[in-house]
């Protein structure tokens, strides 16, 4: 149990257009998730906290109108890369904190690797 | 605030040795402990948590690590590595005190090189 999905795994986008990722968790439903971004040898940085049907909290830095975020039902949170450049190009992880359990509980995404050329 | 320091970014190792995976946190609260394992172009997976209770705490695939309060260390050990234990290892912890984010907090990394 307690598996989340990223869709896509992989994706390679030009300079300018947008780029969705959505994370879903598969079998239970998650009231808050969680947007990181790891840059290559790096710790995760966390971006942004998600939490169904409200607006989502942005970490100091992040811009919210570039990575615009949306937490549309209990298992499914979308992070749209806006006007994307190569600066953008990272790996994006998200993780689920699953409804009626202990706040610490988190579980991750495999990732998408976000390319701009 | 907390932070988290992995005092190695690289550990080589020779299968069937015994590996010590560093971490030691700062927080001015009570704190969770976590370790998680990253496979190349995966996403986290927990290896092991510290909640409450005992203080050695140990996963099914053979690593185990200290919550050592005195000295702020979370060293993640195993006395037998496996070339399949090549990985990036991450620490992280959270704040338990009330009204606490409980968002973790992640150090840098090791990545645990295990060589034939």
């Amino acid at each position: 149990g307690a598996v989340v999905s990223q869709h896509p795994s992989r994706v390679i986008c030009k300079s300018g257009t947008s780029v969705k990722i959505e994370c879903r968790s598969l079998d239970f439903q998650a009231t808050t998730m969680f947007w990181y971004r790891q840059f290559p040898k790096q710790s995760l940085m966390l971006m942004a906290t998600s939490n169904e049907g409200s607006k989502a909290t942005y970490e100091q830095g992040v811009e919210k109108d570039k990575f615009l975020i949306n937490h549309a039902s209990l298992t499914l949170s979308t992070l749209t890369v806006t006007s994307a450049h190569p600066e953008d190009s990272s790996f994006y992880i998200c993780s689920a904190h699953p409804l009626g359990q202990g706040a610490y509980e988190q579980y991750f995404g495999p990732g998408t690797r976000l390319t701009v050329t | 605030a907390q932070s988290v320091t992995q005092l190695d970014s690289q550990v080589p190792v020779f299968e069937e040795a015994p590996v010590e995976l560093r971490c030691n946190y700062s927080s001015s609260v009570s704190v969770y402990l976590f370790w998680y394992v990253q496979y190349p172009n995966q996403g986290l997976q927990l290896l092991l948590k510290y909640l409450s209770g005992s203080t050695l705490v140990k996963s099914i695939n053979g690593f185990e690590a200290e919550f050592n309060k005195s000295q702020t260390s979370f060293h993640l050990r195993k006395p037998s590595v496996h070339i399949s234990d090549t990985a990036e290892y991450f620490c992280a912890v959270s704040d338990r005190a009330s009204g606490g984010s409980y968002i973790p907090t992640f150090g840098r990394g090791t990545s645990l090189i295990v060589h034939p």
